[in-house]
Parts: C-alpha cells; sequence; structure tokens
C-alpha cells in the first residue's frame, strides 16, 4: 500500500473557481503534512505546511489536515492561471523522511 | 533567501558511465534528501542523510547509489554505473529539524 495517495488528475477549473486538492494516507505516525507547488521541470515549493490535525490559511490557500481519517486537503479560492501547476502533498513523521503523492495536475483556465 | 543550490542543472551521460549529482543544502539544515522524479511521475524517495550517515533509503537506493557529504557544505549523490531508467529530475532537499523541507530546482539526467 502506498504511503500517501493522491488523484493525479488532470484537473482543469475555469479562472475564480474554487479548487480542492485531497491526499490519504497510511501511516499513523506521520506528524507533519505539506502541500508543494511543481511548475514544469523545477523543483518543489513549499506552499503549505502544517503539523497534526487543523486548519491553516495562507491568502488564498487553505490546508486542512484530519487525521482521525487521514485526509490531507488544499483549497485554492479565487483561482489564478497562475495557479496552474502540479500539487503534491507531503506527509513525514518524526523521523524528518518525507513520502510524496503522485500529485494534481491542475490547469486554470482563463 | 536561503536555498538549496543543485549543480549541473543539466547532465548528459553514457550508459554505464559514472556520474556525481551536486547540492549544497541550507547552511544550519540537519537532514538531507535526495528525490528522483521520472518525467510525468511521482516524485520517489531515494535516501535520507543524517549526522554523516543515511538513516533511510528506498528500493530504488540499491548498490549503484552512494551519497556523501564530503566537506560539510556539499551533499552529493552518485550512481557508479549508470542506466537508461536512471534518466529522471534528481532532486536534493534539506530540512533542519521538525521543520519544512525546502528543495533544490533539480538535475535533470539523461543517459543515452
Amino acid at each position: 500500500q502506498k504511503e500517501v495517495e493522491q488523484d493525479p488528475g488532470p484537473l482543469s477549473v475555469p479562472e475564480g473557481a474554487i479548487v480542492s486538492l485531497n491526499c490519504t494516507y497510511s501511516n499513523s505516525a506521520f506528524q507533519y503534512f505539506m502541500w508543494y507547488r511543481q511548475y514544469s521541470r523545477k523543483g518543489p515549493e513549499l506552499l503549505m505546511y502544517t503539523y497534526s490535525s487543523g486548519n491553516k490559511e495562507d491568502g488564498r490557500f487553505t490546508a486542512q489536515v484530519d487525521k482521525s481519517s487521514k485526509y490531507i486537503s488544499l483549497f485554492i479560492r479565487d483561482s489564478q492561471p497562475s495557479d496552474s501547476a502540479t500539487y503534491l502533498c507531503a506527509s513525514r513523521g518524526n523521523n524528518n523522511d518525507m513520502r510524496f503523492g503522485a500529485g494534481t495536475r491542475l490547469t486554470v483556465k482563463p | 533567501e536561503p536555498e538549496v543550490t543543485q549543480t549541473p542543472s543539466h547532465q548528459v551521460t553514457q550508459m554505464g558511465q559514472e556520474v556525481i549529482l551536486r547540492c549544497v543544502p541550507i547552511s544550519n539544515h540537519l537532514y538531507f534528501y535526495w528525490y528522483r522524479q521520472i518525467l510525468g511521475q511521482k516524485v520517489e524517495f531515494l535516501v535520507s542523510f543524517y549526522n554523516n550517515e543515511i538513516s533511510e533509503k528506498s528500493e530504488i537506493f540499491d548498490d549503484q547509489f552512494s551519497v556523501e557529504r564530503p566537506d560539510g557544505s556539499n551533499f552529493t549523490l552518485k550512481i557508479r554505473s549508470t542506466k537508461l531508467e536512471d534518466s529522471a529530475m534528481y532532486f536534493c532537499a534539506s530540512l533542519y529539524r521538525n521543520t519544512e523541507a525546502f528543495f533544490g530546482q533539480g538535475t535533470r539526467l539523461t543517459v543515452v
């Protein structure tokens, strides 16, 4: 069983839409949850970083973690064409080894 | 702003040759990683390194791979005898301790 599962998409939305990206994980030891954005042939860029369950908001981005269901979400409000990228969820435990989901390719159409 | 730097950005090598991919992590970071991403596929964990030794490695990280932190600033990944299937983007990452990890821009390795 993969440790982090993510629907690879692709996902296409019109500009201004609310985008919901989701992952599930299997390892109960995971305590830290990240969302990275990756443009083509570039390194992953950290978007959101959360510890344990709860919500975290940063501008148009909101990350949610529900440890009881092992579910991770990223919401993007008022999506823009510049948000078009691949979004990677990642999780890790206290051993600091990260595991990534497959990445969801998002296109926001003007 | 501190960043993880990787060199070269693109490396072309012949099958069977040895390659060394180089990374300079953020200076006060303690944990170092190599990940691989085959074109169009997911980011895959290769190896993590802490306190001058490997802390975990994946099934991908076989005897053909090795890592080194030779001088306290560089962190290298060596592939001894490259195969066609080693062609991928290789990303280095580092983190301090129980914080977020930062990635370099990657080295694109092409084995011909």
